[in-house]
């Protein structure tokens, strides 16, 4: 079956304009997460969605970072005014249900260049 | 706040050698803890989990088990084979749905 999928896979951008990336979860799934991983470190946790609410959205990096999902699925990441230090992977995934023990399923990722 | 430590690679080992990769974690709670592997050119996909103390993960041929006491889940398999090269990523989850990820070890296995 279809997996998780994102768009676009690569992205390069200038300082200072503005970037969405969109991320299409496994059908049925009602939690959706979104990591970034830059050059040679972990995930870092940005944000989850249960459903189409964000019960914490303290993971944000700044408030240039904002993210919404709808119908309780696509979910888009929106990054304003791009600096150089976002340039990273933006990965996303998803569970069938939230909670501590789900498995989430992983996306291919985003990779963002901001020159 | 949370946080997980994994050994820095990359490990190389040759074919058929027993693989360990260490991972401790910090948690103020209860957390659940999975190993994470991403093969060449794919994305992440889970390897195996535990979900409370002492329960063991096992999956492929690996095992971790969830240590309270040393706060640990280090991963071994017993026989690696060139397959397993992959970037092995351990991760717990703190029971508020926030999920803290390590570093990424990654292995190289020879023939």
């Amino acid at each position: 079956g279809a997996g998780v999928s994102q768009s676009p896979s690569n992205k390069v951008t200038e300082k200072g304009k503005d970037v969405e990336l969109r991320c299409d979860p496994i059908s049925g799934h009602t939690a959706l997460y979104w990591y970034r991983q830059s050059l040679g470190q972990g995930l870092e946790f940005l944000i989850y969605f249960q459903g189409n609410s964000a019960p914490d959205k303290s993971g944000l990096p700044s408030d240039r970072f904002s993210a919404e999902r709808t119908g309780g699925s696509v979910s888009t990441l929106t990054i304003q005014r791009t600096q150089q230090e976002d340039s990273a992977v933006y990965l996303c995934a998803s569970s069938l249900f939230s909670g501590s023990s789900e498995t989430q399923y992983f996306g291919p990722g985003t990779r963002l260049l901001v020159l | 706040g949370d946080s997980v430590t994994q050994m820095e690679g990359p490990v190389t080992l040759s074919e058929e050698a027993f693989l360990t990769i260490n991972c401790t974690y910090t948690a103020t709670g209860y957390p659940s803890l999975f190993w994470y592997v991403q093969y060449p050119g794919e994305g992440l996909q889970l390897l195996l989990k535990a979900t409370k103390a002492d329960d063991k993960g096992s999956n492929k041929g690996f095992e971790a088990t969830y240590r309270k006491e040393t706060t640990s889940f280090h991963l071994e398999k017993g026989s690696v084979q060139v397959s397993d090269s992959a970037v092995y990523f351990c991760a717990l989850s703190d029971g508020f749905n926030k999920f803290y990820f390590g570093s990424g070890t990654k292995l190289n296995v020879k023939p």
